[in-house]
């Protein structure tokens, strides 16, 4: 079957660094994204990689290791309104996204 | 550029009651979603269009749910009858074009969504 784990909760401090992991096995890949979902609204795109290593948009960035079916989202300089799910999706073989349930991001003063 | 516009933003109704939800997808999108999310999940397919045709509906439970999206643009999704664990959020997405392997292309870009109790 198709998978993404991504942890469920994570806590971080503002101005701090925080990574959010993400593991997948799927049939096939053709891309991974991540998402960024405030509370009671849509998510709205970060990130996407296709190849392998860093992207780096901003205070965001998006690694990716498709040996190792890993990627992680790496956020700096945290600020309050950072606190949201982050959801890790895979595009498999189908070109159909499978999507993690998300990590929940709480960001303390 | 407009977003994705779906409409209601809210729905309360009881079980075996029905429910429609609309979505328009962002001009020139060839490509439209719905999903359901429950609290705490993430969001899962139910119908995914290409143009006027179906491309994957293979988890709409469609013994109560149904959608149609007839000129290739704006979509609807209808609930008949609902259960209570249909209570959800439904999202509408729509991308340029899906598998066309073009971040691009497959980048999918969400509507508000629809939040349903059923009582």
């Amino acid at each position: 079957g198709q998978n993404i784990d991504q942890p469920t909760e994570m806590t971080a401090t503002e101005g701090a660094i925080v990574q959010i992991n993400c593991t997948y096995q799927t049939s096939g890949f053709n891309g991974l994204f991540w998402y960024q979902q405030h509370a009671g609204e849509a998510p709205t795109f970060l990130s996407y990689n296709v190849l392998d290593g860093l992207e780096e948009k901003g205070r965001f960035s998006s690694f990716l290791s498709r040996s190792k079916g890993y990627s992680y989202l790496l956020l700096k300089e945290l600020q309050m309104k950072d606190s949201a799910s982050y959801l890790c999706a895979v595009l498999d073989s189908n070109y159909q996204l499978i999507w993690g349930a998300g990590t929940k991001l709480i960001i303390k003063p | 550029e407009a977003g994705v516009a779906q409409s209601p933003r809210y729905k309360i109704i009881e079980k075996r009651q029905s429910v429609a939800f609309w979505c328009n997808p962002i001009s020139g999108h060839a490509t439209l979603y719905w999903y359901q999310q429950i609290l705490g999940q993430g969001p899962k397919l139910l119908i995914q269009f290409q143009n006027n045709g179906v491309v994957d509906d293979s988890q709409l439970p469609k013994d109560r749910f149904s959608a149609e999206r007839l000129k290739g643009v704006d979509s609807t999704l209808k609930i008949q009858p609902a259960k209570l664990e249909d209570s959800a959020v439904y999202l509408c997405a729509s991308s340029l074009k899906a598998g066309t392997s073009g971040w691009h292309q497959e980048t999918q870009y969400f509507g508000p969504g629809t939040r349903l109790l059923v009582l």
